[in-house]
C-alpha cells in the first residue's frame, strides 16, 4: 500500500532562513507527488505537483520540490522563508485507483519575523 | 468561481447523537472526495464519488458513517450514532473527471464529540 512519511513535525525558522521539508513515499506504480499547504484559517491548497518530466518542480510563492526516484523522496524547499509562510505543509501521493490521496502527517512550519 | 464549501464549519455534539455534514463541490466537478483528520494524525481518505455513484468507499471507518450524493451535486456525510473517536476535521474535495489528481479542498468541518 502507498504511504508517505514526513519526518519533521514542527519546524521553527527565522525569516530569510532556508527551508527544506522532507517527504518520503512508498509507491509501486507511476509516481505522482503533491505538496499541499494549509495557512491558518484557510483551505488546504495545492502548492506544487510532480507528474512527469523535469524532477525539479516549481510551485507558488517561491517553493520548489525535487523528485529523487532513487531515494523515494520529494523534499520541499524554499531558499528564504517569510513570516507569511507559517502554515502546515502536507506531502501526498495518489492511490493506485485514481482519486484517493495518501497524505503524510504534516509539518507545521513557524516562521518568526 | 466559487470554491468547495462545507457546512457547518464547527459542530459539537454529544456521544450517541447524529450529525450531518454537507459539502458543495465546485460546479462541474464530478469527482467528490471525503477525508478526515483526527488530531495529530494524517489526513485519511474516506470515500470517493463520481457523480452520484460511490467509486471507492474503502476508507469509511464503519457502518455508522453514511455518505450520499443525490443528483450528483452536493454530498452529505452522516454519522449516526457519533462516538468520541469520530472527533476530527472532515474535509471535502472535488475535481473534474479526467483531472482526478488535482483536487480542490474545502475548509473542513471540525467535529467534536463529547
Amino acid at each position: 500500500a502507498q504511504s508517505v512519511s514526513q519526518h519533521n513535525h514542527h519546524v521553527i525558522l527565522s525569516e530569510a532562513a532556508s527551508l527544506e521539508l522532507g517527504c518520503n513515499y512508498s509507491y509501486g506504480g507511476t509516481v505522482n507527488l503533491f505538496w499541499y499547504v494549509q495557512y491558518p484559517g484557510q483551505h488546504l491548497q495545492l502548492l506544487l505537483k510532480y507528474f512527469s518530466g523535469d524532477p525539479l518542480v516549481k510551485g507558488i510563492k517561491g517553493f520548489e520540490a525535487e523528485f529523487i526516484k532513487s531515494k523515494f523522496s520529494f523534499n520541499l524547499r524554499k531558499p528564504s522563508v517569510q513570516w507569511s509562510d507559517t502554515a502546515e505543509y502536507f506531502c501526498a501521493v495518489p492511490g493506485s485507483t485514481l482519486g484517493r490521496l495518501y497524505f503524510g502527517r504534516g509539518t507545521q512550519l513557524t516562521v518568526w519575523p | 468561481e466559487a470554491g468547495v464549501t462545507q457546512f457547518p464549519s464547527h459542530s459539537v455534539i454529544e456521544k450517541g447523537q447524529t450529525v450531518t455534514l454537507r459539502c458543495d463541490p465546485i460546479s462541474g466537478h464530478d469527482n467528490l472526495y471525503w477525508y478526515r483528520r483526527v488530531m495529530g494524525k494524517e489526513i485519511k481518505f474516506l470515500l470517493h464519488f463520481v457523480k452520484e455513484s460511490k467509486q471507492d468507499e474503502s476508507g469509511m471507518p464503519n457502518n455508522r458513517f453514511l455518505a450520499e450524493r443525490t443528483g450528483g451535486t452536493y454530498s452529505t456525510l452522516k454519522v449516526q450514532p457519533a462516538e468520541l473517536e469520530d472527533s476530527g476535521v472532515y474535509f471535502c474535495a472535488s475535481s473534474q473527471v479526467g483531472a482526478g489528481l488535482s483536487q480542490y479542498f474545502g475548509p473542513g468541518t471540525r467535529l467534536t464529540v463529547l
